[in-house]
């Protein structure tokens, strides 16, 4: 099975900072990744399919990069609506996998 | 309006078992695989359960696998979680999800599932 491990677990930052979240898979999954946001007491939302394509509706300043074993989510101005915790999701294999998530906050 | 709605949760005794369901509309329910994907309170997002937009093929987590099936009516436009022998380790929110373009494109709103006595 695919482990995912993401970091920071958490970071506090101020509005206008640059953010930047990493998940590492245990083996190669191409770019069989995607980004979500969850607020609390919501379903996740997805921002970023396939390492870096923009979910329609997603602004722009969230980006995605990466292949193979390692891979970015770069908030490039954080907003007051970016908090929030963010996760992975590896779906190259099953069983799918979820990072342990990265909960930014308010600095 | 295109949507996932989960009913089902509730609070239930070690052992015992839980029918969840989740009503779609908004979308040909019959062309998309569905997920199961689950939350421990206060804990992270953890995959549960996949089944074939044609119901052809289901694939489980370990810690579920030989305890939940997951099943679709897709005349009913419905998915199923049955959840038998529920371990205390079972309590989370679980929330039906669409796969689309790789990926789970559109959630429900979940329904907690209460594990305890």
């Amino acid at each position: 099975d695919i482990q995912m491990t993401q970091s920071p677990s958490s970071l506090s930052a101020s509005v206008g900072d640059r953010v930047t979240i990493t998940c590492r898979a245990s083996q190669g999954i191409r770019n069989d990744l995607g980004w979500y946001q969850q607020k609390p007491g919501k379903a996740p939302k997805r921002l970023i399919y396939d390492t870096s394509t923009l979910q329609s509706g997603v602004p722009t300043r969230f980006s995605g990069s990466g292949s193979g074993t390692e891979f970015t989510l770069t908030i490039s101005s954080l907003q007051p609506e970016d908090f929030a915790t963010y996760y992975c999701l590896q779906h190259n294999s099953y069983p799918w996998a979820f990072g342990q998530g990265t909960k930014v906050e308010i600095k | 309006q295109v949507q996932l709605v989960e009913s089902g949760g509730g609070v239930v005794q070690p052992g015992e078992s839980l029918r969840l369901s989740c009503v779609t509309s908004g979308f040909t329910f019959s062309s998309y695989g569905i997920h199961w994907v689950r939350q421990a309170p206060g804990k992270g997002l953890e995959w549960v359960a996949v089944i074939w937009y044609d119901g052809s093929n289901k694939v489980y987590a370990d810690p579920v696998k030989g305890r939940f099936t997951i099943s679709r009516d897709n005349s009913k436009n419905t998915l199923n979680l049955q959840m038998n022998s529920l371990r205390t380790e079972d309590t989370a929110v679980y929330y039906c999800a669409r796969e689309a373009n790789r990926g789970l494109d559109l959630w429900g709103q979940g329904t907690l599932v209460t594990v305890s006595s």
